[in-house]
C-alpha cells in the first residue's frame, strides 16, 4: 500500500531516556514534516525537510534532532526525554513543497513516565 | 504570526442535516487553505485544498469556500451521515505552502 508509515505506534519510556521515531513514505513526495499534537489536540509543526534539506525548524528544543537519510525517510530522535514531551507525533509528506495536500501517518503516541 | 480559529468547537446534528463549519485566520497572506478530518487514534486525512487564487473547492458532499480578504473559510457538508463523525481541522499555509498553521478543530457527531 502507498502510505506514510511511522514506527513505533506506541512508545512508553522513562524520563531522561533517548528515543527515536521512524517515518517512511512511498508516495514519491519530496517534502516531509514532523508535527506534535498535544493533550488538547492542538497540532503544531516542528520540522520540514525538502529533498533532505531542512527548511522549517519551529523553535523546537535542540533535544529534538530530525534526520533525513533520503527524501523518502525522515526520522526524529529525542534526547533526554521530559514529561512535557508526552504527545502524539505525526509524520507527513507532500509534493512540490506544499502545493499539494499533505499526507499523514497514523501517529506515534509517546508517553513519558 | 498566523492564528487559526475554528467555531464551533463541537457540533452534534441529526443524520441528513446540512451543516457548516467555520474557520478564520488572522494573516490573509496565505498560500492555500486546507481542510482535514481526523478520526480517533488516526492521522489526518486531506479533504479539500483551496489555493489562494481560488474561491471554493468541491468533493462529493463537501464544499469549501475561501474569502482571503475577510480571513475566513467554511466547510459545508451536505446530507450528513454518521460516518462523517470526526474532528475537522482547517489549516492555513504560508512559507511557500510548507508551513501549515492548524486550527483547534471542530468535533462533529452525526446521530442516527
Amino acid at each position: 500500500d502507498t502510505a506514510v508509515s511511522q514506527t513505533p505506534k506506541y512508545l512508553v519510556t522513562q524520563m531522561g531516556n533517548d528515543k527515536s521515531i521512524k517515518c517512511e513514505q512511498n508516495l514519491g513526495h519530496d517534502t516531509m514534516y514532523w508535527y506534535k499534537q498535544d493533550s488538547k489536540k492542538f497540532l503544531k509543526i516542528m520540522f520540514s525537510y525538502n529533498n533532505k534539506e531542512l527548511i522549517i525548524n519551529e523553535t523546537v528544543p535542540n533535544r529534538f534532532s530530525p534526520k533525513s537519510p533520503d527524501k523518502a525517510h525522515l526520522n526524529l530522535h529525542i534526547n533526554s526525554l521530559e514529561l512535557g514531551d508526552s504527545a502524539v507525533y505525526f509524520c507527513a509528506s507532500s509534493l512540490r513543497q506544499g502545493e499539494k495536500p499533505q499526507h499523514f501517518g497514523d501517529g506515534t503516541r509517546l508517553s513519558i513516565l | 504570526k498566523q492564528e487559526v480559529t475554528q467555531i464551533p468547537a463541537a457540533l452534534s446534528v441529526p443524520e441528513g442535516e446540512n451543516l457548516v463549519l467555520n474557520c478564520s485566520f488572522t494573516d490573509s497572506a496565505i498560500y492555500n487553505l486546507q481542510w482535514f478530518r481526523q478520526d480517533p487514534g488516526k492521522g489526518l486525512t486531506s479533504l479539500l485544498l483551496i489555493q489562494s487564487s481560488q474561491r471554493e473547492q468541491t468533493s462529493g458532499r463537501l464544499n469549501a469556500s475561501l474569502d482571503k480578504s475577510s480571513g475566513r473559510s467554511t466547510l459545508y457538508i451536505a446530507a450528513s451521515q454518521p460516518g462523517d463523525s470526526a474532528t475537522y481541522l482547517c489549516a492555513a499555509s504560508t512559507g511557500g505552502g510548507n508551513k501549515l498553521t492548524f486550527g483547534t478543530g471542530t468535533q462533529l457527531k452525526v446521530e442516527l
